[in-house]
């Protein structure tokens, strides 16, 4: 069975510093991978995904992961946070065998000013 | 292309009362799942309906319910309900196979008094 831990319940990070949210994955078959975003009051929006192809997956804000299958991580990081990226972030499994998507427990992202 | 769209937003009951959550996925999804989101527990799975047939099942009590229709909307119901039903719930429609990528409407808050 597959499943997902995301080490860390809440990240505190300052404003323009960097931050990594962890991501670890259990799983016997090829995987997809994914993270999504909550910000406060809206439903969770698809932030990047690992499908095939090149390890390290960026999106459109500014943030980055890489899939390691030696480590089966898929840590997201972001060279410097704004105050905008104050949501939940959650960290997904799956694969082509499985129709089930597991989900990670959430890490919420603080900015401080 | 819409999105994923739920009805009410908002609700508030009392307990013992029943509630019914509608679901609209993307067109052409045929796959919808349902989520509750509580600060406690996190993103807890409910369901999952797949061309009218629930396909994969979280643990919850026989309390909540939910069926597909044949234009793949989807409803979830809730019965005898009670306070600690309080939550946001999430549905997320997908195409399905091969990596079951989730796309997300913004979620029907519940307040149970």
């Amino acid at each position: 069975a597959q499943s997902v831990t995301q080490l860390d319940s809440q990240v505190p990070v300052f404003e323009e510093a960097p931050v990594e949210l962890r991501c670890n994955y259990s799983s016997s078959v090829s995987v997809y991978l994914f993270w999504y975003v909550q910000y406060p009051n809206q439903g969770l929006q698809l932030l990047l995904k690992y499908l095939s192809g090149s390890t390290l997956v960026e999106s459109i804000n500014g943030f980055e992961a890489e899939f390691n299958k030696s480590q089966t991580s898929f840590h997201l990081r972001k060279p410097s946070v704004h105050i905008s990226d104050t949501a939940e972030y959650f960290c997904a499994v799956t694969s082509n065998r499985d129709d089930k998507i597991i989900f990670g427990k959430g890490t919420r992202l603080h900015i401080l000013p | 292309k819409a999105g994923v769209t739920q009805t009410p937003r908002y609700l508030i009951k009392t307990r013992g009362q029943q509630v019914t959550l509608s679901c609209s996925p993307i067109s052409g999804h045929r796959s919808v799942s349902w989520y509750q989101q509580t600060p406690g527990q996190g993103l807890q799975f409910l369901f999952e309906y797949f061309s009218e047939t629930q396909r994969n099942k979280g643990n919850f009590p026989g309390r909540f319910s939910g069926r597909q229709f044949s234009n793949s909307r989807s409803e979830m119901n809730v019965s005898t309900l009670e306070l600690g039903d309080s939550a946001l719930y999430l549905c997320a429609s997908s195409l399905g196979l091969p990596n079951n990528e989730q796309f997300f409407g913004p979620g029907t808050r519940l307040t149970v008094l």
